[in-house]
């Protein structure tokens, strides 16, 4: 596609419900990156995949949190018994190379209540 | 560890002024990118300009131009001729240059950006 599409857009959750979040990148990028932006802040980085591989996954806050990219395509990031703090934009990043430019998606925000 | 200050919560200036949003960084490397990114109510993050560490040229985009000391490690953007499209959250980022595998920004808390008519 001609950008980086996310999907929902918004997302209200229960607390203690599973959540999917989802990423398109651009076609033919091999990097993804997922980062969370808490309300006030920065994002901060989640998760790099490089091809269908998690070449780094430090920033994953806990074992709630899991992302895959089964076919080096799209990506899914997926919390388990959410929380009220995992309330965030989720944003969702692809390049063809790095540091080559980040194109970012509009993220989605997710609420948990 | 790198580490990313924006010491600006919030700034305004008038339509076709000048501003200049501030950014500090500590790291250890010597070899990085910084960028300046604009986060507008659409969410999305748009790159407004990028520096190589090594490069002793300021960047320059159009209207936005940067100033890079990097003894002070300081990297400033000015917006000259300020627009009401400008209006927005601003972040400055840190990359440390691939050498590995880890190619993650580092951001700042951000610097929320009004131009007034």
């Amino acid at each position: 596609g001609a950008g980086v599409s996310q999907t929902p857009s918004n997302k209200v959750t229960e607390k203690g419900k599973y959540v999917e979040l989802r990423c398109d990148p651009i076609s033919g990028h091999t990097a993804l990156y997922w980062y969370r932006q808490s309300l006030g802040q920065g994002p901060e980085f989640l998760i790099y995949f490089q091809g269908t591989g998690a070449a780094d996954d430090s920033g994953l806050p806990n074992d709630r949190f899991f992302a895959v990219r089964p076919e080096g395509s799209v990506s899914t990031l997926k919390i388990q018994r959410t929380e009220r703090g995992d309330s965030a934009v989720y944003l969702c990043a692809s390049s063809l190379w790095t540091p080559a430019r980040y194109t970012f998606g509009s993220g989605t925000r997710l609420t948990v209540v | 560890a790198q580490t990313v200050t924006q010491s600006q919560p919030e700034m305004s200036v008038q339509e076709a002024e000048t501003v200049t949003l501030s950014c500090t960084y500590d790291t250890s490397e010597n070899n990085y990118y910084l960028f300046w990114y604009k986060q507008p109510p659409s969410r999305q993050m748009i790159l407004v300009i990028r520096q190589e560490a090594y490069k002793q040229q300021n960047a320059t985009e159009n209207r936005f131009s940067v100033n890079f000391q990097k003894a002070a490690k300081s990297f400033s953007l000015k917006i000259s001729d300020s627009q009401l499209g400008d209006t927005a959250m601003y972040f400055c980022a840190f990359m440390v240059t691939p050498g590995g595998s880890n190619y993650k920004l580092t951001f700042g808390k951000g610097t929320l950006l009004t131009v007034n008519p």
